[in-house]
């Protein structure tokens, strides 16, 4: 089955700052990278995703990439905010078959005023 | 819309007793997952359903948990009898298509069990 891995564990920036999520994938047959914040004591809400046809998307200050030959996608948030101040998991599934997401461990991401 | 509903928020109980969660989804969404988060990860597949059927139940503890989708909307995920292990976050999704490409899934707000 797939397994995602998600670095770093916990990442803390300045207000302003860029920050930076990075997953792997082992399942070459994924082709659907969703991402998901949670806030503390919330539900994940998706914030942005990729399918494997396209190896960039960006969305105001979030953009994430894919690199499909590695196997390794990332989360890139611009001008950081505090309230970009959550948990992120990032996830890999595949079209067919078993179609539930493999999520990442998840970023604590800390954005200091 | 109303996004997908989960009852109860919280649930504290004894070892050894059963208990029992709800997810109502999104209005016309066909398939319905469970998940299982424990403090500090990532969320974990139960059991999906299409519909009424349960289409993938692998990860499901069968010999203590068990799920149902009836009529092919609300969900029950049952635990008898729980274990102190057990004790996470339950959450529910939701999302539009049985077939063809993937679609957003929709998280409820999720059940959070202690077992004592």
């Amino acid at each position: 089955g797939e397994n995602v891995e998600q670095h770093p564990s916990t990442l803390s920036v300045q207000e302003g700052d860029s920050a930076v999520i990075k997953c792997t994938y082992s399942d070459s047959a994924s082709n659907y990278f969703p991402w998901y914040k949670q806030e503390l004591g919330k539900r994940p809400q998706l914030i942005i995703d990729i399918r494997s046809n396209v190896g960039e998307k960006k969305d105001q200050r979030i953009a994430v990439t894919l690199n499909k030959t590695a196997k390794h996608f990332s989360l890139h948030i611009t001008e950081t905010q505090p309230e970009d101040s959550a948990v992120y998991f990032c996830a890999a599934t595949r079209d067919t078959g078993r179609r539930a997401l493999t999520f990442g461990s998840g970023t604590r991401l800390q954005v200091q005023p | 819309e109303a996004g997908v509903v989960q009852s109860p928020r919280y649930k504290i109980i004894e070892k050894k007793q059963p208990v029992a969660f709800w997810c109502n989804p999104i209005s016309g969404h066909n398939t319905l997952y469970w998940y299982l988060q424990n403090l500090g990860q990532g969320p974990e597949l139960l059991i999906r359903y299409e519909n009424e059927e349960a289409v993938d139940d692998s990860q499901l503890p069968k010999d203590r948990f068990s799920a149902e989708r009836l009529k092919g909307v609300d969900s029950t995920l049952k635990i008898q009898p729980a274990e102190l292990g057990d004790s996470a976050v339950y959450l529910c999704a939701s999302s539009l298509s049985a077939s063809g490409s993937v679609d957003e899934q929709f998280f409820g707000p999720g059940t959070r069990l202690t077992v004592l």
